[in-house]
């Protein structure tokens, strides 16, 4: 079992909807949680993080974090073209600053 | 504005030859990773150093080395290269103590042929 699951995708949402980005985690002891986006052919760069249960909104994201299921989502609001992209899922086990990542969620968001 | 940069965005090599791929940050982080990212796969952790000298296994340390003489610079070496080293490799970098946010480098493209 993979430490950290995201669905591959791709999402494909159209212009102005909601899109809904999830991701699961095997252990019960990570402490952080982020969401990362990348573009096609360039680095991740955080958009994202969480450290306690509930949301936390920033702009047209939400980032939703339940540890006693062991789920973390995103959630953008009014999606747009430019929010194309690659929306990796990282959690951080402790020490050292270490972080896992899931394999991505392709969102696509269509005109 | 803290700065990762990588030595090249592309690199081409021969089966059997030895890489190196740098990588230096401008902004006094004691934490420097490596990673490489792969179609399906998702990032995975190669090597990281937390300090000076010092250096840990990640997930995948097998074929690779690292060397961190200085604060700012961290090195992957690839010691014999093989084909299924073909892939997308991420340094990044994050202060100690820091908000876990993991600042990355542009990425090099390397291909093994």
């Amino acid at each position: 079992q993979k430490e950290v699951e995201q669905n591959s995708g791709p999402l494909s949402v159209p212009e102005g909807a909601i899109a809904s980005l999830n991701c699961t985690y095997s252990d019960r002891g990570s402490q952080s949680f982020f969401w990362y986006r990348q573009y096609s052919g360039k680095s991740p760069e955080l958009i994202m993080f969480i450290y306690s249960n509930g949301d936390k909104e920033d702009g047209r994201f939400t980032a939703q974090l339940n540890k006693a299921s062991q789920y973390v989502s995103l959630l953008i609001r009014d999606s747009q073209p430019s929010d194309s992209a690659t929306y990796l899922c990282a959690v951080s086990p402790g020490g050292y600053n270490k972080l896992i990542f899931g394999a991505g969620t392709r969102l696509a968001v269509h005109p | 504005d803290v700065k990762v940069t990588q030595s090249s965005r592309y690199l081409v090599k021969r089966t059997g030859e030895k890489v190196f791929l740098e990588c230096v940050q401008d902004m006094d982080h004691e934490n420097m990773f490596w990673y490489r990212q792969d179609p399906g796969l998702g990032l995975r952790l190669i090597y990281f150093s937390y300090d000076v000298k010092m250096k840990e296994k990640g997930d995948i340390p097998e074929g690779y080395s690292v060397s961190r003489e200085k604060k700012e610079r961290f090195s992957l070496i690839l010691e014999s290269a093989s084909t299924n080293q073909t892939s997308m490799y991420l340094c990044a970098s994050i202060p100690y103590g820091g908000s876990y946010e993991q600042y990355f480098g542009p990425g090099t493209r390397l291909t093994v042929t």
